[in-house]
């Protein structure tokens, strides 16, 4: 079984520029949430996908954005980079839409916006 | 809104001693609760869980009951070895598929 997967490990951007970040979500999950996470602190839930809709978001801007394929691969995109967007962002999936479920993290992807 | 606030670290422990982390939730309805470690160089992974009042969710000798009177979810562990030396999160999903995370608390234990 592998577990769930992103690319790319680390990443520099500029201010103002867009980003792209990519998650393989474990096999069999159709399920995957994304989560903002800065230096010392928890994770913060940005959004869910299920099955390629969007199912729940936190208090992120529109500027964040997000994707899920029909593989149940998922991207998440932003636009017009800040500066306290330099983050670890963590994906997540489950094997299904339930808040009971497990929910199996990702190594996570460094974002430094400069 | 939803929060989850836990004890703040870190906590410096000897072998064997009792571990206690706090954790106290804000929530309409009926979330879920779970604790979350993350051991050094490794991935946020799960610890236990709890889905309904008075559940209590249990592993690898960790426990935690959550209790919906004091809206806590308290980790515990009666007997802490080094290799338990991690970061741990106490987390809440609730009903709108909104998850919620504390900010951690760094545990290391001490031979």
């Amino acid at each position: 079984e592998t577990g769930v997967t992103q690319s790319p490990t680390h990443l520099i951007k500029t201010r103002g520029q867009q980003v792209t970040l990519r998650c393989s979500s474990q096999s069999g999950h159709n399920t995957v949430s994304w989560y903002q996470q800065a230096l010392g602190q928890g994770p913060q839930f940005i959004f869910q996908y299920y099955r390629e809709e969007e199912n729940g978001r936190g208090n992120f801007p529109p500027r964040f954005s997000g994707l899920q394929f029909p593989n149940y691969s998922s991207e998440l995109n932003v636009n017009a980079l800040e500066l306290d967007d330099s983050a670890l962002y963590l994906c997540a999936s489950s094997s299904r839409l339930s808040i009971t479920d497990t929910q199996y993290f990702g190594p996570g992807t460094r974002l430094t916006v400069l | 809104g939803d929060s989850v606030t836990q004890m703040e670290g870190p906590v410096t422990l000897s072998e064997e001693a009792f571990l206690t982390i706090n954790c106290t939730y804000t929530a309409t309805g009926y979330p879920s609760l779970f604790w979350y470690v993350q051991y050094p160089g490794e991935g946020l992974q799960l610890l236990l869980k709890a889905t309904k009042a008075d559940d209590k969710g249990s592993n690898k000798g960790f426990e935690a009951t959550y209790r919906k009177e004091t809206t806590s979810f308290h980790l515990e562990k009666g007997s802490v070895q080094v290799s338990d030396s991690a970061v741990y999160f106490c987390a809440l999903a609730n009903t709108g598929n909104q998850f919620y995370f504390g900010t951690g608390t760094s545990l290391t234990v001490i031979p």
